[in-house]
C-alpha cells in the first residue's frame, strides 16, 4: 500500500537548473497538493490541483510550475532553480476538499540549490 | 503576522505529565481545523480533527474557540513516542482548499 510516492527523494541542483518532482499518489484521490517546509515557517502551499488536468496557485507559487496530466500524477517543476528555492517539498493528496478529508503527505524531497 | 502562530517551544516533559499546546489564527473565515504530528524528518500525519465542541481522542483532547480565534490540544499520560512536532492547521480561509500550517510545536517526553 504505497498510498503518497515522491521522487527523488534527495537532489542538489546548481542555480539556473531545471528539473521536475514527481508525485504518485494510487488512493484515487481527487486533489493533489505541493507544499515546501522551511525552518520557522511551517508548510506553504505552492500549487494544487482538483482533478486531472486541473492547476491552481497557492500561497506561493511563483518560481514553479505544475501539471497534472493523469489523475495519479502531480509534477512539479523548477525552470530555473534558485538558492531561495532550497527547502523540503511535500506532495500530498486528498478525497476531496471537505471540512475533513484528511491529507495523505508523501515522505517529501530534500532540495538544495547551489 | 503569521496567519497560523505556535510556540515553537521545545517542550520538554517527563513521561506520565500532562501537556497543552496553543495555536491562533488570524482568518476568522477559516472553517475547519486539525492537528497534525510530525517526525523528525518525516512528512506530516493527520493526528485528529478539532471540532467545536471539543473533541477527545484516546489521551488527546482538542478544542476550538472560534470567538478568540484559537485552538489547543492537550496530550495526557504522556508516552516516550508522542515525542514530535504538532502542526496546527486551519483550513477554508480563503476558499475551500486553502489549508495554513503552524511552523510546529515541538515536544520531547523524557523517561
Amino acid at each position: 500500500n504505497a498510498g503518497v510516492t515522491q521522487t527523488p527523494k534527495f537532489r542538489v541542483l546548481k542555480t539556473g537548473q531545471s528539473m521536475t518532482l514527481l508525485c504518485a499518489q494510487d488512493m484515487n484521490h481527487e486533489y493533489m497538493y505541493w507544499y515546501r517546509q522551511d525552518p520557522g515557517m511551517g508548510l506553504r502551499l505552492i500549487h494544487y490541483s482538483v482533478g486531472e488536468g486541473t492547476t491552481a496557485k497557492g500561497e506561493v507559487p511563483d518560481g514553479y510550475n505544475v501539471s497534472r496530466l493523469k489523475k495519479q500524477n502531480f509534477l512539479l517543476g523548477l525552470e530555473s532553480a534558485a538558492p531561495s528555492q532550497t527547502s523540503v517539498y511535500f506532495c500530498a493528496s486528498s478525497a476531496g476538499p471537505g471540512g475533513n478529508q484528511p491529507q495523505h503527505f508523501g515522505d517529501g524531497t530534500r532540495l538544495s540549490i547551489l | 503576522r503569521k496567519e497560523v502562530e505556535q510556540d515553537p517551544g521545545p517542550f520538554n516533559v517527563p513521561e506520565g505529565a500532562t501537556v497543552a499546546f496553543n495555536c491562533t489564527y488570524s482568518n476568522s473565515a477559516s472553517q475547519s481545523f486539525f492537528w497534525y504530528r510530525q517526525d523528525c524528518r518525516k512528512e506530516p500525519k493527520l493526528l485528529m480533527s478539532v471540532y467545536s465542541s471539543g473533541n477527545e481522542d484516546g489521551r488527546f483532547t482538542a478544542q476550538l474557540n472560534r470567538a478568540s480565534q484559537y485552538i489547543s490540544l492537550l496530550i495526557r499520560d504522556s508516552k516516550l513516542s508522542d515525542s514530535a512536532t504538532y502542526l496546527c492547521v486551519v483550513k477554508g480561509g480563503y476558499n475551500n482548499n486553502d489549508m495554513r500550517f503552524g511552523a510546529g510545536t515541538r515536544l520531547t517526553v523524557k523517561p
